[in-house]
């Protein structure tokens, strides 16, 4: 399968900090990049998404950096919570399914 | 329900047994996946289906895996003659469109085998 490296694998990070969790991909036919979010116990849920015709999208704290040159891409949570605490995973699109990274488990401590 | 429902929600084996794992997709959604997590590691694609048809089969790690979909509905996933490196989650999603160009996957609660 085609790879889609994910880092850190995993960040701890204060109350109110930022979190940045980064992906590189290989195939440059990939249009569409998710990340989704997932509590233990559970299936991973759509957080926020772009395609590659534009450099960033934000949504409320969460915002998406696309780097279509450099093939990277990367999640940024601003003012961090303990309710944000989760793994998240990136993925690309492209055709039929979506390949995701290996996963980051974000711990927002008080 | 609204949502994808998966199950069992956890299944204890023993080596050399065969399991069914079963998925609901949520209502008239055309496209259906499955994807499994192994402890620690990402979501890896088993197979994708468009209707009842399987277009793309290339996650299935061996022929002990099998898939089928019937009623443009239910999903089952078989594993015969389970071995130990088959424990993981088996995560179920399904979508409207294709889930790599039109977007969301919507996951259900997934069911996690162990094979003793």
């Amino acid at each position: 399968q085609q790879q889609v490296k994910q880092s850190p694998q995993s960040l701890i990070v204060q109350k109110g900090g930022i979190s940045i969790i980064n992906c590189a991909y290989e195939n440059t036919a990939f249009d569409y990049f998710p990340w989704y979010q997932q509590f233990p116990g559970k299936g991973p849920a759509l957080l926020i998404a772009i395609r590659p015709d534009v450099s960033e999208k934000k949504e409320g704290r969460f915002t998406i950096s696309f780097n279509k040159s450099a093939k990277q891409f990367s999640l940024h949570i601003m003012d961090s919570q303990p309710g944000d605490s989760a793994t998240y995973f990136c993925a690309t699109g492209g055709g039929n399914k979506l390949t995701f990274g290996t996963g980051t488990q974000l711990k927002v401590e008080l | 329900g609204a949502g994808v429902s998966q199950s069992p929600s956890n299944k204890v084996t023993e080596k050399g047994k065969d399991v069914e794992l079963r998925c609901d997709p949520i209502s008239g959604h055309t496209a259906l996946y499955w994807y499994r997590q192994r402890l620690g590691q990402g979501l890896e694609f088993l197979i994708y289906f468009q209707g009842n048809s399987a277009p793309d089969k290339s996650g299935l790690p061996s022929d002990r895996f099998s898939a089928e979909r019937t009623g443009e509905s239910v999903s089952t996933l078989t594993i015969q003659r389970t071995q130990q490196e088959d424990s993981a989650v088996y995560l179920c999603a399904s979508s409207v469109g294709l889930a790599g160009v039109q977007g969301e996957l919507f996951f259900g609660e997934g069911s996690r085998l162990t094979v003793l």
